[in-house]
């Protein structure tokens, strides 16, 4: 079964750079996209990106086009989301996702809860 | 990219439906048949309801359905039940390999 397990919760100062990863298993890996999500508390959800693991080529959102770099490594399945320049605001819960056979988002990751504090 | 835009509330009593709409644009919603819907509970991760505009993953029960007119997608909910209590979301393909997501409905069933 498809399986996403990411890595723990990071305390970060203002300024930092934080990065999570995601590893996948019960699949082929470079054979399904897979995005970043996250969601600050008591907010919505808000798409960041996504990483063609075949090839690494990445999409991010506008919101976060200066600031996050996906990459992956396919020796080991894992996917990873760096988010530089950290302010309070960044304070969330992030996901990897995994689509199911196109455009949508069926399996996701239990979660890393980055926060920001000084 | 701005949030689709979804109705901050709705609510049911069980057993009745409840609709809840998502706006977009043409360069979204109104522009592919790739709308989805997911479910997130308190401290959960969202569940796929509906794909592709219409589309039910296995396991999800046929009381959830999918629509879509011009720029609005809509995800009715029949039969509600006290598990349909939950935040929902829709999401949309934006082109170009970007997605958007709405700004999420909190139902509460009466």
């Amino acid at each position: 079964q498809v399986q996403l397990v990411q890595s723990g919760a990071e305390v970060k100062r203002p300024g930092a750079s934080v990065t999570v990863s995601c590893k996948a298993s019960g699949y082929t890996f470079i054979n399904y996209y897979m995005h970043w999500v996250r969601q600050a508390p008591g907010q919505g959800l808000e798409w960041m990106g996504i990483i063609n693991p075949s090839n690494g080529r990445s999409t991010y959102a506008q919101n976060f086009q200066d600031r996050v770099t996906m990459t992956r490594d396919t020796s080991t399945s894992t996917v990873y989301m760096e988010l530089s320049s950290l302010r309070s605001e960044d304070t969330a819960m992030y996901y990897c996702a995994r689509d199911m056979s196109g455009y949508e988002i069926a399996y996701w990751g239990q979660g890393t809860l980055v926060t920001v504090s000084s | 990219q701005s949030a689709l835009t979804q109705p901050p509330s709705a609510s049911g009593s069980p057993g009745q439906s409840v609709t809840i709409s998502c706006t977009g644009t043409s360069s979204d919603v109104g522009g592919y048949n790739y709308v989805s819907w997911y479910r997130q509970h308190p401290g959960k991760a969202p569940k796929l309801m509906i794909y592709d505009v219409t589309k039910r993953p296995s396991g999800v029960p046929d009381r959830f359905s999918g629509s879509k007119s011009g720029n609005t997608a809509s995800l009715t909910v029949s039969g509600l039940q006290a598990e349909d209590e939950a935040t929902y979301y829709c999401t949309s393909y934006a082109g170009s390999n970007h997605y958007v997501f709405g700004t999420g409905t909190e139902v509460t069933v009466l």
